[in-house]
C-alpha cells in the first residue's frame, strides 16, 4: 500500500471548518483513500473513503485532487468532540482481506 | 446494534505469564482483525481472519503470539511468556467482508501491561 504523509498536529477553532491534508504521491490507480479517527482511549472510527471522486457523508467531506496525489478531509463545523487523531490510509481495492496500515496521523485539537 | 466488544478492558500480568484477550465481533461480520497500538503510535496489524481461518498472520511479531476463531465469530488472541515489550493496547476490528470496500469497526481495545 502507498505511504501517506500528514502533519503531526493541527488546531482548529470550535465552529470553524477543519481541513486536514494528506499526501499520497505514490498512490496506485486501484487504491482507495480512507480516513479514520481515534478519540482518546477509544478504537479508531471510520469516517469516509473515496477512489477519485469527492465524497460527502454526515461526518465529513473528502476532496481528492485530480492527480490523486493528495486529499483533504473537511469537517465543516468542528466541535470539541472532534478532537482526535485523524489517520489517512490508502488501501488496495482487491476483493480480499487486507489490513489498515496506520501512519502517525494528525492530532487535531479543537479549541473553544 | 451492539458493536465490537473486547474483554478484559485492562489486563496486568507479570513477565513470563500467559494471557488471553477476547474479541466479540459484530454479528454477521465474517472478517476479523487484530491490531496492536503502542503509546503515541498508530495501530499495527497483527492477524486477519476470514471465517474460521487465519487468512493473513504476517503481522504477528513472533511465535509467542497466536490467535484463534474456532466458530467464525469470537476470537481469542493468546500471548505466551509475556515480555514487557508486549505492553500495548490490543484492538480488534470486524467487517462485513474482507475487501477494501468494507468498513472496519473497532472495539475499545484491551490495555495489556506486563510488569
Amino acid at each position: 500500500d502507498a505511504k501517506t504523509t500528514q502533519p503531526t498536529s493541527m488546531d482548529c477553532a470550535e465552529g470553524r471548518a477543519a481541513n486536514l491534508p494528506c499526501n499520497h504521491s505514490t498512490i496506485s490507480g486501484n487504491e482507495y483513500v480512507y480516513w479514520y479517527r481515534q478519540i482518546h482511549s477509544q478504537g479508531p472510527q471510520y469516517i469516509i473513503h473515496g477512489l477519485k471522486n469527492n465524497e460527502t457523508n454526515e461526518m465529513a467531506s473528502l476532496i481528492i485532487t485530480e492527480d490523486r496525489k493528495s486529499s483533504t478531509l473537511i469537517l465543516p463545523h468542528a466541535t470539541l468532540r472532534d478532537t482526535a487523531v485523524y489517520y489517512c490510509i490508502v488501501r488496495v481495492a482487491e476483493n480480499a482481506g487486507n489490513m489498515l496500515t496506520f501512519g502517525g496521523g494528525t492530532r487535531l485539537m479543537v479549541k473553544p | 446494534g451492539a458493536g465490537v466488544s473486547q474483554t478484559p478492558s485492562n489486563k496486568v500480568t507479570e513477565k513470563g505469564k500467559y494471557v488471553e484477550l477476547r474479541c466479540d465481533p459484530i454479528s454477521g461480520h465474517t472478517a476479523l482483525y487484530w491490531y496492536r497500538q503502542s503509546l503515541g503510535q498508530g495501530p499495527e496489524f497483527l492477524i486477519y481472519f476470514q471465517g474460521t481461518g487465519a487468512a493473513d498472520d504476517s503481522g504477528l511479531p513472533n511465535d509467542r503470539f497466536f490467535a484463534v476463531r474456532p466458530e467464525g465469530s469470537v476470537s481469542t488472541l493468546k500471548i505466551q511468556r509475556t515480555e514487557r515489550g508486549d505492553s500495548a493496547v490490543y484492538l480488534c476490528a470486524s467487517s462485513l467482508g474482507g475487501g477494501s470496500s468494507y468498513e472496519q469497526y473497532f472495539g475499545p481495545g484491551t490495555r495489556l501491561t506486563v510488569t
